[in-house]
């Protein structure tokens, strides 16, 4: 049931741009996107609620593929401010989309 | 405004003991949640609650138990600790508008078991 999410980490040096991948085994209802500094509580970046949405925030946008159970974040000309590390969270339509179940995360460094 | 405030922070306690954490949140949300959060698993869900007086089990409930008796608060208890359940737990509520369930998370409570 837990999404599985991909790259486990990466390194970016300033200015490079990343993709984080999401995938579900369940049909999705919506996909968060959220972004953990080390020691800090996970902070909302954004939600996508339809297949085929696409959001921006800053340089960081995503997109979701309904059809294809999954989505991905994008960031672009990366900051040292982006490092940290990156959870999707899923609510599926079988469990009524009040569970927000999350990916192992994927660990986003940028190196000057 | 102190959005999603959880008690204690920090706490060792030895095997058998037992405890409670305490959730609570000022934004009159109706839902609410317990993670735990353990290197290399990501944010696993223990229980959660979409309003006062329910409950419900998530991920991974075995060993915990949980009350919502006020809308604002959400207990998270441990009957008997064992070293598996040391982790750091966090709790989010949210108030789901337009479809879309937004969580807003606490600072954390790092558990100790030994």
């Amino acid at each position: 049931q837990q999404p599985v999410q991909s790259p486990q980490a990466v390194i970016l040096r300033e200015g490079e741009d990343a993709v984080i991948n999401c995938s579900s085994s369940k049909a999705l209802y919506s996909v968060h996107w959220y972004r953990q500094k080390h020691g800090e509580a996970p902070v909302f970046l954004m939600i996508l609620l339809k297949g085929g949405e696409q959001k921006g925030h800053e340089k960081i946008s995503a997109s979701f593929n309904e059809k294809k159970q999954q989505s991905s974040l994008y960031l672009t000309a990366s900051q040292l401010s982006y490092s940290g590390t990156y959870f999707c969270g899923t609510e599926m339509w079988e469990t009524s989309y009040d569970k927000v179940i999350f990916g192992p995360g994927t660990s986003l460094s940028v190196i000057p | 405004n102190a959005g999603v405030t959880q008690t204690p922070k920090f706490r060792v306690l030895k095997t058998g003991q037992s405890m409670t954490l305490l959730c609570a949140q000022d934004m009159n949300h109706e839902y609410m949640y317990w993670y735990r959060q353990d290197p290399g698993m990501g944010l696993r869900l223990i229980h959660y609650s979409v309003g006062e007086g329910t409950t419900a089990k998530g991920e991974v409930p075995d060993g915990y138990n949980v009350s919502r008796l006020k809308k604002q608060n959400f207990l998270l208890g441990l009957e008997s600790a064992a070293p598996s359940q040391t982790s750091v737990y966090f709790c989010a509520s949210s108030y789901p508008t337009s479809g879309a369930n937004v969580l807003t998370f606490g600072a954390g409570s790092r558990l100790t078991v030994l």
